[in-house]
């Protein structure tokens, strides 16, 4: 069974740093990842979607990686601003099964003016 | 208007009521999935549909049901709400390609209050 793990939980930091945020899962058999932002008590919107073929997909300040052998990703924001205060979550599809959309707990991200 | 639209976005409702949240796409996508989001357990698959004659259950189906009434609508009821069904709902569509390969669109959320 397909389980996605995102470090750390929250994460605080002041305005103007660049930051990374993690996520891990356990099976690296998998079609594609995406990361998602959400607001509190908002619907997801989806960021970025990176193919198992793919290392790396980018927009704007955002580049999120993919080691799939290894069984990890990273979103990396650039020059971060208050208004990227949200949270953020990573799913994957495994190949395996129904290619459901696994998702992980999420990190609280928190930009401090 | 938004390509993935849940209704309603807010509903309160008491123990032992029948509730139906609906949701309707104008992606053109085949699949269909209802998702709860509850605080320290991220979302969790509900259902799922991959065409209107295909309906599956997902992790936590128990106390629920849905219909697929056409292509672009997807409902989820509770048959009889309970306080512990007390969450944030998501609908979300992808198109038939293996794996979703355009990934996944996912509605606004309903928040719905079992009293």
């Amino acid at each position: 069974k397909q389980e996605v793990t995102q470090i750390p939980a929250a994460l605080s930091v002041p305005e103007g740093e660049n930051l990374v945020l993690n996520c891990s899962f356990t099976d690296s058999a998998i079609y594609n990842l995406q990361w998602f932002r959400q607001d509190p008590g908002k619907g997801l919107t989806s960021l970025l979607l990176i193919q198992s073929s793919q290392r790396e997909q980018t927009s704007g300040r955002l580049n999120a990686s993919l080691d799939k052998s290894s069984g990890r990703s990273t979103l990396y924001i650039a020059a971060s601003q208050p208004g990227d205060s949200a949270t953020y979550l990573c799913a994957v599809v495994s190949i395996q099964g129904a290619q459901k959309l696994v998702f992980g707990q999420g990190t609280r991200l928190t930009i401090n003016p | 208007d938004a390509d993935v639209t849940q209704t309603p976005r807010n509903r309160i409702t008491k123990t032992g009521k029948r509730i139906m949240l609906e949701c309707s796409q104008t992606k053109g996508h085949d699949r269909m999935y209802w998702y709860r989001q509850d605080p320290g357990l991220g979302l969790r698959l509900i259902y799922y549909s991959f065409d209107v004659k295909d309906i599956n259950k997902g992790e936590i189906s128990d106390g629920y049901s849905v219909s697929r009434q056409a292509q672009a609508k997807f409902s989820l009821s509770l048959e009889s709400a309970i306080p512990n069904q007390t969450a944030l709902y998501f609908c979300a569509t992808s198109d038939r390609s293996p794996g979703a390969l355009n990934g996944y669109t996912f509605g606004s959320g309903t928040r719905l209050t079992v009293v």
